[in-house]
């Protein structure tokens, strides 16, 4: 099984409609991330949690929210799913001490049409 | 407005012969730079770092240079060989700041 596995790889959904993007990782970190990938723009920060209680924004926000539900369990919502929200999305984890411990899952692709 | 900026999106290069990307950054607080490659349909993986108290940092075929004055740091793969057929995003943090802050990413292409 991979470290961090993020469900579903692919979806289609429709404007307007609630959708959750999932992230469980068997690292044992504590750190975990949500960045979207947009060409040209390479991969922007959306929220992290450095634990169970602790939830930050990132650069790029709006339009969504998440949900720690455990270690291991990061959640992403898009509350009214918009086209600009077309992107790939990655959820990573990393231990405390260091950034270089980066580990990536293997993307969402998201259409929004 | 992008921290860190690849303002190549695509390089091709010979198999055996040097390629080599470009990174620069604008923010001057960070101190720790990584280089992370993406084959399609898989997640960034983590490829080589540089603190910012070093000017190099070799691993196998792949060596990292940083320049703090000129806010630039480039990654060396030499020889490149088919596999290196990627693209490779350059990223940097700072002190006790474990986000990390990406540029567009690099194509490249190794030709045989």
């Amino acid at each position: 099984d991979a470290d961090v596995t993020q469900t579903p790889r692919n979806r289609i959904t429709k404007t307007g409609k609630r959708i959750m993007l999932e992230c469980s990782q068997t690292k044992g970190h504590d750190r975990m991330y949500w960045y979207r990938q947009d060409p040209g723009l390479g991969l922007r920060l959306i929220y992290y949690s450095f634990d169970v209680k602790d939830i930050n924004k990132g650069e790029i926000s709006d339009g969504y929210s998440v949900s720690r539900q455990a270690q291991a369990k990061f959640s992403l919502s898009l509350e009214s799913a918009i086209p600009n929200q077309t992107a790939l999305y990655f959820c990573a984890t990393s231990p405390g001490q260091g950034a270089s411990g980066y580990t990536f899952g293997s993307g969402t692709r998201l259409t929004v049409v | 407005d992008q921290q860190v900026k690849q303002n190549s999106p695509s390089l091709s290069v010979q198999e055996g012969r040097i390629s080599i990307l470009n990174c620069d950054y604008t923010n001057s607080m960070f101190d720790y730079f990584l280089w992370y490659k993406k084959y399609p349909a898989e997640g960034p993986t983590f490829l080589i770092s540089i603190s910012s108290i070093k000017d190099k940092n070799e691993d196998g075929r792949f060596t990292v240079f940083l320049n703090k004055s000129a806010k630039h740091l480039s990654l060396h793969i030499v020889p490149s060989q088919p596999g290196d057929s990627a693209v490779y995003f350059c990223a940097a943090s700072y002190y006790n700041d474990y986000k990390l802050s990406f540029g567009a990413g690099t194509t490249v292409t190794v030709r045989a």
